[in-house]
């Protein structure tokens, strides 16, 4: 099974500060890569697929890159309402695996 | 608008069964698997399996073999977990999530607000 590995698992940033989390898969998985938004209480919600590509509707403050094993997910300027945690997860094969998840809160 | 909506919360018995309803709207049912993802309590997602909604084929992840069984009623664009003999560690929230097109395997475009299921005594 192909394993992720996200960091940090948590973080504080000031609102307007860059933010930047890391995945790494156990092997190569192209650019089969999602991140998701979870809200306290919540569901998760796509905000990037195929590694990079913006879903419909979601600001563009978010954005992702990356390729093969090393993903980045980048916030550009932290909002009070991005006050989540981030999940990546790949569907290169079966199982499909998440990342354990990075907390971001506002210092 | 693509809405997924699952039943509500269940507290069970150990040794007991339950059933989570996740009714479909906004979308042709039969064109898009559904997943099923756990969420233990303050803990991270991990895939349950998913089925194939025109077939009504299921696969199972690890772990998820035997007392775990997902079903369709196509009738009414539903799709079911359903547990048996239940556990403490089965206490989770267990969420379905429409299967996004464009690969062979599994990613996640809408999710249900989720079921809470706790097993307790």
């Amino acid at each position: 099974d192909i394993q992720m590995t996200q960091s940090p698992s948590s973080l504080s940033a000031s609102v307007g500060d860059r933010v930047t989390i890391t995945c790494q898969a156990s092997q190569d998985i192209s650019n089969y890569l999602n991140w998701y938004q979870q809200k306290p209480g919540k569901a998760p919600k796509l905000l990037i697929y195929d590694a990079s590509n913006l879903e419909t509707g979601v600001p563009s403050r978010f954005s992702g890159s990356g390729s093969g094993t090393d993903f980045t997910f980048t916030i550009s300027s932290l909002q009070p309402e991005d006050i989540a945690t981030y999940y990546c997860q790949q569907y290169d094969n079966l199982p499909p695996a998440f990342g354990g998840g990075t907390k971001v809160e506002i210092k | 608008q693509v809405q997924l909506v699952q039943s509500g919360s269940e507290l069970k018995k150990p040794g007991a069964s339950v059933k989570v309803s996740c009714k479909a709207s906004g979308y042709t049912f039969t064109s898009y698997a559904m997943n099923w993802v756990r969420q233990a309590p303050g803990q991270g997602l991990e895939w349950m399996g998913w089925i194939n909604t025109n077939t009504g084929n299921p696969t199972y992840a690890q772990g998820f073999t035997g007392r775990f069984v997902f079903s369709l009623d196509t009738s009414v664009s539903t799709a079911y977990l359903q547990i048996s003999s239940l556990k403490a560690e089965d206490t989770a929230v267990y969420y379905c999530a429409r299967d996004r097109p464009g690969s062979y395997f599994p990613h996640f475009d809408y999710w249900g607000q989720g079921t809470l299921v706790t097993v307790s005594s």
